[in-house]
């Protein structure tokens, strides 16, 4: 069965300082894989996608980065956090398949990350 | 453009009663329709989604959900609710001319549903 591991689970960091979220998906191949914000517990903004290695597409500009250097791994990073990074970020991924639109993403749990 | 809306911010039930949360959608072609749950500090867990058929899908945990063409809304309903089905509950669409495989979700603001015993 496929999973999806994301780390850490909570993170206190300064502004300014640098970020990095992992994400890593078990028992699939080629996922399309993806980065959420969801700001005061409510609505899930889309930050970043990638359907393959070295393949990311922004949705929002931002003070944030995604790289994927490997099949299934998606990293979120950033060099000097703001006070307005803070939120609960979510990885998540689908089945890549051409053709499979209509396949649901599935979630990993979370990181909630606080800028002081 | 593709955009899900669902118009109540909280919804409140009594144990045993039957629940709706609402959600209606605005896609260019035929939709792909999902519904999430998610739980405090945790990720969203899928419940259901309405991709062809039959318009009363069934999920997890009793829920269904009904596909409304002419309303464009996906209701999530349950006919008798548990104090546990307490959370959040997102809508969420994709649009089946959007057929490229990175297409990400598109979710709604989230509706609290809170179950009284």
């Amino acid at each position: 069965s496929q999973t999806i591991h994301q780390w850490p689970a909570t993170l206190v960091q300064p502004v300014g300082s640098p970020l990095s979220l992992e994400c890593t998906v078990e028992g699939t191949s080629n996922p399309n894989l993806y980065w959420y914000r969801q700001a005061a517990g409510r609505g899930l903004q889309l930050l970043f996608y990638s359907v393959g290695i070295g393949q990311i597409s922004s949705e929002v500009p931002q003070n944030l980065s995604a790289s994927r250097p490997q099949d299934r791994q998606f990293i979120l990073s950033s060099k000097k956090l703001l006070l307005s990074d803070s939120g609960f970020y979510l990885c998540a991924w689908r089945r890549g398949l051409i053709g499979e639109v209509n396949t649901e993403a599935f979630f990993g749990q979370g990181t909630r990350l606080t800028v002081v | 453009a593709q955009s899900v809306a669902q118009p109540e911010d909280q919804v409140n039930v009594a144990e045993g009663n039957p629940l709706t949360v609402k959600c209606t959608y605005s896609v260019s072609g035929n939709p792909y329709l999902f519904w999430y749950v998610q739980y405090p500090n945790r990720g969203l867990q899928f419940l259901l989604k309405y991709i062809t058929g039959d318009n009363l899908v069934k999920g997890s945990y009793g829920f269904e959900a009904e596909f409304n063409k002419s309303q464009t809304s996906f209701h999530l309903k349950k006919p008798s609710a548990l104090v546990s089905d307490s959370a959040l509950y997102f809508c969420a669409v994709r649009d089946m001319l959007t057929n490229q495989a990175g297409t990400a979700l598109i979710f709604g603001k989230g509706t609290t549903l809170s179950v009284s015993s």
